[in-house]
């Protein structure tokens, strides 16, 4: 089946520096990844969605500026936490589509996450 | 507006079958999703079903009926590995994902 992994799976930084997580499909060439985070005992929540050598949409109450996505390639996405802050500490997923044969995105393989302390 | 409804909590013996339902409110519909999320973990694809009726994999069941913008997961002969969170999510016109808060299912012997 098809493969997403995530780099780092954990990271602890501190309060004012920035994080680059990266989501690659190992397997498959994805057009479309969403990037999610997900709070302790809480639903994920989507954050953005980025298509292949354009720019991400980002969903509403998400600050661009802070959460830069970079989907380079058909088999990597990148998510940068700037100046991170210790209420970003969270669970970062991110998946990744292709069209299936119905012709829609039919699923979403997700990465393992990327646990985030700041401190 | 969006809405998925799904139960908190439900609790379910070994052996046994249960169904955890789904109902949802969207603008627009591209399929449904069900996810297992195990704590810590990211979620696992289950089925998707696009059109009504029932889909079968395996002790994994999943239905849709659309005019009534509802879904279940029935789980048969139910296994301490299977107790975890169980997502419904909704594909949007866009194919973004709303999602519901998930089912906690405790497994007992």
């Amino acid at each position: 089946g098809a493969v997403v992994s995530q780099h780092p799976s954990r990271v602890i930084c501190k309060s004012g520096t920035s994080v680059k997580i990266e989501c690659r499909s190992l397997d498959f060439q994805a057009t479309t990844m969403f990037w999610y985070r997900q709070f302790p005992k809480q639903s994920l929540m989507l954050m953005a969605t980025s298509n292949e050598g354009s720019k991400a949409t980002y969903e509403q109450g998400v600050e661009k500026d802070k959460f830069l996505i970079n989907h380079a390639s058909l088999t990597l996405s990148t998510l940068t936490v700037t100046s991170a802050h210790p209420e970003d500490s969270s669970f970062y997923i991110c998946s990744a589509s292709t069209p299936g044969e119905r012709g829609v995105l039919d699923t979403q393989y997700f990465g393992p996450g990327t646990r985030l302390t700041v401190l | 507006g969006q809405n998925i409804d799904q139960p908190t909590e439900m609790t379910a013996t070994e052996g046994a079958i249960v169904q955890i339902n789904c109902t949802y409110q969207t603008s627009g519909f591209n399929g449904l999703f069900w996810y297992q999320q195990h704590a810590g973990e990211a979620p696992t694809f289950l089925s998707y079903n696009v059109l009504d009726g029932l889909e079968e994999k395996g002790r994994f069941s999943s239905f849709l009926s659309r005019s009534k913008g509802y879904s279940y997961l029935l789980l048969k002969e139910l296994q301490m590995k299977d107790s975890a969170s169980y997502l419904c999510a909704v594909v949007r016109s866009n194919y973004q994902l709303i999602w519901g808060a998930g089912t906690k299912l405790i497994i007992k012997p």
